[in-house]
């Protein structure tokens, strides 16, 4: 089944402690991408890749790192979480071709105490 | 910058019609989405207009105005699965900006 994959899909963690969500897509794309979402704000992209070795800051990339070492995984770091970056993160991924819908994750809902 | 407006909410009845409005204004635009996206779920896509005019899918069509600025999406024959938030994203360089979004909820 053709799909996006995030792991953890719940996290609660505290402020400073280093995490990693994983994110893994099974559809060769070339172009993945990690969004928060808050209320009121709708959906912000934090950081994205058009392909392997290749990442670019979204509109809120601060806190977060990620990196593109294979193709179908785009993992995001949070090196010293805060409070402010509790939020529901979305990663999403499509091919590089005009018109080409991206195709989400099922999300990760994050708390910082 | 990026500039997506929606309306936050709307209400309508079973079997009747909703037509969410998004007004944008990017700094560049390749293409407009709209996604459906029920409560806890990842967004699900509905169209992409990149060409002025109407395209239809079923109960769904999605309208583009370029030079205003100016998309809309229409919903008929209301469900009550469609109950959810709606939306609008403006792609530009393969980078997506999204409106907040539009909470619909339909009523028996």
């Amino acid at each position: 089944e053709a799909q996006v994959t995030q792991n953890p899909r719940y996290l609660i963690t505290v402020t400073g402690k280093k995490l990693t969500v994983t994110c893994s897509q099974n559809m060769n794309h070339e172009y993945m991408s990690w969004y928060r979402q808050d209320p009121g704000l709708g959906l912000r992209q934090i950081y994205y890749s058009m392909n392997v070795e290749v990442t670019d800051k979204g509109d809120v990339p601060e806190g977060y790192k990620v990196s593109r070492k294979e193709k179908r995984n785009f993992p995001l770091i949070l090196e010293s979480p805060s409070p402010n970056q509790t939020s529901l993160y979305f990663c999403a991924s499509s091919l590089r071709r005009e018109g080409e819908t991206q195709y989400f994750g099922p999300g990760t809902r994050l708390l910082v105490l | 910058g990026q500039n997506i407006d929606q309306p936050t909410e709307m209400t309508a009845t079973e079997g009747a019609i909703v037509q969410i409005n998004c007004t944008y204004q990017t700094s560049g635009f390749n293409g407009l989405f709209w996604y459906q996206q029920h409560a806890g779920e990842a967004p699900t896509f509905l169209s992409y207009n990149v060409l002025d005019g109407l395209e239809e899918k079923g109960r769904f069509s999605s309208f583009l105005s370029r030079s205003k600025g100016y998309s809309y999406l229409l919903l008929k024959e209301l469900q009550m699965k469609d109950s959810a938030s709606y939306l609008c994203a403006v792609i530009n360089d393969y980078k997506l900006s999204f409106g907040a979004g539009t909470t619909v909820t339909v009523r028996a």
